[in-house]
This record gives structure tokens, C-alpha cells and sequence, in this order.
């Protein structure tokens, strides 16, 4: 079975530009969760999306931050403009409802503001 | 969701049992117990869960309380593999959004 596709794996950018990161999450999982890890700390929770719906968004930035999921499958979350407070590791992750509960991580993009 | 409360770092020696500790003291009844562990550079991996009864799998032992106030992750056998970021989360329902906290650092030492 695939795991979670996360990309890019790196990117470096300078504050004030934009940037997107794509998420494919296991096939079937109808629940889908962008998390920002900042060094250091454990992930935060940015939003969650049930099929192409948006469950929980309470701890999205909106001025600047943005996702979608328009087909309930792939997902896209994009900076715009980018602060140098944004660097940090962007996990996707997905889950099948009434399963275990488990979570399964991609493999995250980091993303570097100069 | 109960509130966890979790030991900043731990050692332990290779091949040794880790025995990870998870305050849960407001922990409802029908809330259960999760564990993820985060390897350098990784995504967050489950590990276990559990209700009232211990539990076991091919990676770990889930001991919980009779009170479920606290439990106890056992890696039975640790290697250095095991050197990571273990989380122990408190969930209503299995269902519910994960929140993380700041874990317990687990260094296994040669």
C-alpha cells in the first residue's frame, strides 16, 4: 500500500513570496490534515478536511495561509506571502474513518524563509 | 480531549526496556490512549492505542492504570532505532483531530 506522497521534500524561499505544497494521501481515506512543525516543537494542527470539506481550519493563519481539496483527494496548502516565521516542516497526514483512528505522516516539506 | 503530561527526555541503554511515562489524570472514561513516535526527519509513526485493557503488538506494550490516570509505554528490547520523539495523546473519539504536545525525547544510549 502507498503511504502519504508529500512535495516538494525542500524548499527555500525569500519572505514575501508565495509557495505550495501538494499532498496525495492514501487511497480511500476520506480524512486529510495539514500540521506546521516548527524546530523544536511538536506538530501544530493547520487544518483538516473530511472528503472535500473543511472540518476544523481554527488554527490556519488566513491572511496568508490557504488550502484546498477540491476533489477529496489531493490537497494543496499555499503561503502567500511568506514570513520568515513559516519556516518550518509542513506534514501532511490522512485517515480512514472509523478505523483505528491511526494517522499515517508523510514525509513532510521543509520549507526555508530568508 | 484529556490534557497528557509527559517527561521532556529520557535514556535508556540498548537493549534495555524503555518504559516511557503518560500523566492523564482527567481522562473521561471513554477517551482513549495514543501513542506516535517521531523519528529525526519523519512524519509522526503510530504506535499503539488503548481503552482500559493493556495492550500489545509487534512494536510495543500499552500498560494503562486501573484509575487510567497514567500508562506506561514499553519498548520491551530498545536499539538505537529507537532514539525518537514519543507522544502519548488522549482522544474522545477515534475519529477526533490529533493534537500533539511536546513529547518525551527518548535517547537509547550505546
Amino acid at each position: 500500500e502507498a503511504g502519504v506522497a508529500q512535495s516538494p521534500r525542500y524548499k527555500i524561499i525569500e519572505k514575501r513570496q508565495s509557495v505550495a505544497f501538494w499532498c496525495n494521501p492514501i487511497s480511500g481515506h476520506a480524512t486529510l490534515y495539514w500540521y506546521q512543525q516548527i524546530l523544536g516543537q511538536g506538530p501544530k494542527l493547520l487544518i483538516q478536511f473530511q472528503n472535500n470539506g473543511v472540518v476544523d481550519d481554527s488554527q490556519l493563519p488566513k491572511d496568508r495561509f490557504s488550502a484546498e481539496r477540491l476533489k477529496g483527494v489531493d490537497s494543496t496548502l499555499k503561503i502567500q506571502p511568506a514570513k520568515l516565521e513559516d519556516s518550518a516542516v509542513y506534514l501532511c497526514a490522512s485517515r480512514n474513518t472509523g478505523g483505528t483512528g491511526e494517522l499515517f505522516f508523510g514525509e513532510g516539506s521543509r520549507l526555508t524563509v530568508l | 480531549d484529556a490534557k497528557t503530561t509527559q517527561p521532556p527526555s529520557m535514556d535508556c541503554a540498548e537493549g534495555r526496556a524503555a518504559n516511557l511515562p503518560c500523566n492523564h489524570s482527567t481522562i473521561s472514561g471513554n477517551e482513549y490512549v495514543y501513542w506516535y513516535r517521531q523519528i529525526h526527519s519523519q512524519g509522526p509513526q503510530y504506535i499503539i492505542h488503548g481503552l482500559k485493557n493493556n495492550e500489545t503488538n509487534e512494536m510495543a506494550s500499552l500498560i494503562i492504570t486501573e484509575d487510567r490516570k497514567s500508562s506506561t509505554l514499553i519498548l520491551p528490547h530498545a536499539t538505537l532505532r529507537d532514539t525518537a520523539v514519543y507522544y502519548c495523546i488522549a482522544l474522545m473519539n477515534r475519529d477526533d483531530k490529533i493534537i500533539f504536545g511536546k513529547g518525551t525525547r527518548l535517547h537509547i544510549l550505546p
